[in-house]
């Protein structure tokens, strides 16, 4: 079944503490995007990798990183996490100028 | 900059109901446009895009949207709403790559019997 993955689906960390969320997808996508999503605010793009090892900001990328080394998983890294980062994220990837396949979901709460 | 307006936060409509939902974008050139609907708990799925061609699209589920470039409107319709149609809908804007998308706040839908 053509899906994306993310894990986990829900997490309580506390501040500065390092966490990655992992996105994976088994459609041989090229692009791959992290979102997050906050009430009132709808989605806001936080990265997007084009290919492998290519990477670009989106509007909110402050306090993320994110890395592509292989084309099917595409990581959202929270070096030091603070509570505004407590969100809704979806991780996204789609082929060419297809329709974005999006991920369940990460329910992450900072406190 | 490309920006999206949903001007309705929330819609209450009877079942059996049309239904109507607004989306009004900013954009620079010409956007390639999209509908997307979240149900409670789910990813979002893509309801129809419009980048090029007949102004009027079909998309999955019964929903249609309509491209007005001198309104610079993408509104979403549908004849008649069921239960299973509650749900947030989002429009995004993109460009031509559409790499980077831009949502609206988004409008939730409740329907009731």
């Amino acid at each position: 079944e053509a899906q994306v993955t993310q894990n986990p689906r829900y997490l309580i960390t506390v501040t500065g503490k390092k966490l990655t969320v992992t996105c994976s997808q088994n459609m041989n996508h090229e692009y791959m995007s992290w979102y997050r999503q906050d009430p009132g605010l709808g989605l806001r793009q936080i990265y997007y990798s084009m290919n492998v090892e290519v990477t670009d900001k989106g509007d909110v990328p402050e306090g993320y990183k994110v890395s592509r080394k292989e084309k099917r998983n595409f990581p959202l890294i929270l070096e030091s996490p603070s509570p505004n980062q407590t969100s809704l994220y979806f991780c996204a990837s789609r082929q060419d100028r297809n329709q974005q396949f999006f991920g369940p979901g990460t329910r992450l709460t900072v406190l | 900059a490309q920006s999206v307006t949903q001007p309705d936060i929330h819609i209450t409509v009877s079942e059996g109901a049309s239904l109507e939902l607004r989306c009004n974008y900013s954009y620079g050139a010409t956007p390639y446009l999209f509908w997307y609907v979240q149900s409670p708990g789910q990813g979002l799925q893509l309801l129809l895009k419009y980048f090029s061609g007949d102004t009027l699209v079909q998309g999955i589920k019964g929903f249609e949207a309509e491209f007005k470039r001198s309104q610079s409107s993408f509104n979403l319709r549908k004849p008649s709403v069921h239960w299973s149609d509650a749900a947030e809908y989002f429009c995004a804007v993109g460009p031509f790559n559409d790499y980077k998308l831009s949502f609206g706040a988004g409008t939730t839908v409740t329907v009731r019997a």
